[in-house]
């Protein structure tokens, strides 16, 4: 079956510019999770929505920061007013329940440039 | 809070040689652990997991023992092959939250 898809792939914007980054989770998966990961650095949380629930919102590092879930599937990413500093490879996961145990499969993941 | 700590990298090896990866965490309660894996040009995919004190997961030649007493997670092959070079993060969950660490790079030379 599908995987996690996610697009575009690359993004090259001017700082400044509003970008939105989309997320195509795998049918049936009831948990998203968006993640950053910076140049040599680990997978820093950005969000988690849950079924119909309410998000975490708590790993967003700024309000320029959104995400939003139409539907319980697809979910989109959106930076406004991007710095040089959200340069990043972000990250979407989706997995079956939020069980504790629960593998999360990943999406190959946006590559964001802020000129 | 919760948090993972592992080896820094890069790990360099010639082919068959042995591997650990160190992986140490601090959790409130009984998180699950994982090893995910990021191959050149390819996206995160899970390696192991382990849910539970004393657990091992096993995967491609690879084992990792869940050790609460020492709040490890150390990650180990016998012999590894050039295939292996990856990044490799330990990462564990507790609630919904994923929480990983740095990564390790792992180079291996023919």
């Amino acid at each position: 079956g599908a995987g996690v898809s996610q697009s575009p792939s690359n993004k090259v914007t001017e700082k400044g510019k509003d970008v939105e980054l989309r997320c195509d989770p795998i049918s049936g998966h009831t948990a998203l999770y968006w993640y950053r990961q910076s140049l040599g650095q680990g997978l820093e949380f950005l969000i988690y929505f849950q079924g119909n629930s309410a998000p975490d919102k708590s790993g967003l590092p700024s309000d320029r920061f959104s995400a939003e879930r139409t539907g319980g599937s697809v979910s989109t990413l959106t930076i406004q007013r991007t710095q040089q500093e959200d340069s990043a490879v972000y990250l979407c996961a989706s997995s079956f329940d939020r069980g504790v145990g629960e593998t999360q499969y990943f999406g190959p993941g946006t590559r964001l440039l802020v000129l | 809070g919760d948090s993972v700590t592992q080896m820094e990298g890069p790990v360099t090896l010639s082919e068959e040689a042995f591997l650990t990866i160190n992986c140490t965490y601090t959790a409130t309660g009984y998180p699950s652990l994982f090893w995910y894996v990021q191959y050149p040009g390819e996206g995160l995919q899970l390696l192991l997991k382990a849910t539970k004190a004393d657990d091992k997961g096993s995967n491609k030649g690879f084992e990792a023992t869940y050790r609460k007493e020492t709040t490890s997670f150390h990650l180990e092959k016998g012999s590894v092959q050039v295939s292996d070079s990856a990044v490799y993060f330990c990462a564990l969950s507790e609630d919904f939250k994923t929480i990983f660490g740095a990564g390790t790079r792992l180079f291996v030379k023919a």
